[in-house]
Parts: structure tokens; C-alpha cells; sequence
């Protein structure tokens, strides 16, 4: 069936450097790569998003790459600060399913 | 002004018992989720409406019975709560079937 998988489940950065989170996906028919943020008793927050028709998209010190063939993707956060701690989760989806598949999470500690 | 609003946040109930969460979003999206999260983070579609139109049911049982009134509201009626119900229950809503989700805050049921 379908699978996201997520690596590494957990990520030590120290502040300013910075942390790179894999992702890959089973489906090729996938189309849509979103990325998530979740603090601590929080809800997870959309931080940026990817379509197969792209290759790359950043917005300030994020960025996602997307390898088709592969069926690879990743987040990249560059110059970290604390604030950046927190769970990332990537997500796969493909048209007309109404839902999103989601890898394990990524729990990522910036130390200061 | 809350885009995603679930209520309630948290809910500790005995297992027998009923119990209801409802959602309700105000950005004009069609389409509305329920995830849960589980202990070790996983988030799992549990359902999917679209337009008020049930899309997905995702093998959930059958004491899990999902409403849409309208396509602004969806809520979650829970019956014959076990331990294993004990979770966080994510509503979502989004424009489309592959776009951004919305996610409301979150109700934490503690089944005892």
C-alpha cells in the first residue's frame, strides 16, 4: 500500500547549523509534498509545500527539494535557531484521494 | 478569529461511555478531515468529507460514527469508548484534495 518514510526520527543541530529531513514515497501518482511543523501540545502548522511540476522551492531558511524518479523529498532548514524545535512531519498525496500519507515525524532539537 | 476550531480541547471519560468532539471551520473550504494521533506522534486518516460527502472512511470501526451538517462542520461521535481510544483527534479542512490542510487545535481524549 501506500508509504511515506521519514528519516531520521530524531535530529541534534547546534544553533546555526543546519538540518536536512528525508522523506521518500511509494506512489509515483503522488503529486503534492507538504511539510509540517508540530510543537509541543500544539497543532501541526503547514510550513512550506512542493508539486511534482517543481524541483525546488524555498522560502527564507526553508526549502524542499523533490526528486521524482527517486521518489525522494526533503526539508532543509538552514541557519537553525531554537524555535526550530519541534516535530516535522512530510506528507504525500495524489489527486482525488482526499488525504494525505504521512511519515513518522522527525523530532528535531536546535541547541543553543 | 479561529479557522480551525474543535471543541472540546480536552475530554476524559470513562470506557462504555459516549462522546462527541465537534469541528467547525470558518475559511469556506470543501473539504474536512479527522486524524488521529497516537502516543508515538503517528498521524492516520480516519475519515474524509468533501461538500458534506463522506470520501473516506479509512477502517475505522464501526463505534466511530463522523457528521457533516454542512460542509463547515464535521464532528466525531465516539461510541463505547475503550483504553485503546486514547489519543489527540486532529480536524482539518482544506480547499481541494491536494492542497495545504488546516488543522484545528486538537482534543486530547484520555479513556479510563
Amino acid at each position: 500500500g501506500e508509504n511515506v518514510e521519514q528519516h531520521p526520527s530524531t535530529l541534534s543541530v547546534q544553533e546555526g547549523d543546519s538540518a536536512v529531513i528525508k522523506c521518500t514515497y511509494s506512489d509515483s501518482a503522488s503529486n503534492y509534498f507538504p511539510w509540517y511543523k508540530q510543537e509541543l501540545g500544539k497543532r501541526p502548522q503547514l510550513i512550506i509545500d512542493i508539486r511534482s511540476n517543481v524541483g525546488e522551492k524555498k522560502d527564507q531558511r526553508i526549502a524542499v527539494t523533490l526528486n521524482k524518479t527517486a521518489k525522494h523529498f526533503s526539508l532543509h532548514i538552514t541557519e537553525t535557531q531554537p524555535e526550530d524545535s519541534a516535530v516535522y512531519f512530510c506528507a504525500a498525496s495524489k489527486p482525488g484521494t482526499y488525504k494525505y500519507i504521512f511519515g513518522t515525524g522527525t523530532r528535531l532539537k536546535v541547541l543553543a | 478569529d479561529t479557522a480551525v476550531s474543535q471543541t472540546p480541547k480536552y475530554l476524559v471519560t470513562q470506557m462504555g461511555n459516549d462522546k462527541s468532539i465537534k469541528c467547525e471551520q470558518n475559511l469556506g473550504h470543501d473539504t474536512m478531515y479527522w486524524y488521529k494521533q497516537d502516543s508515538k506522534k503517528f498521524l492516520k486518516i480516519m475519515f474524509s468529507y468533501n461538500n458534506k460527502e463522506l470520501i473516506i472512511n479509512e477502517t475505522v470501526p464501526n463505534r466511530f460514527s463522523p457528521k457533516s451538517p454542512d460542509k463547515a462542520h464535521l464532528n466525531l461521535h465516539i461510541n463505547s469508548l475503550e483504553l485503546g481510544d486514547s489519543a489527540v483527534y486532529f480536524c482539518a479542512s482544506s480547499q481541494g484534495s491536494a492542497d495545504g490542510y488546516t488543522f484545528g487545535s486538537g482534543t486530547r481524549l484520555t479513556v479510563v
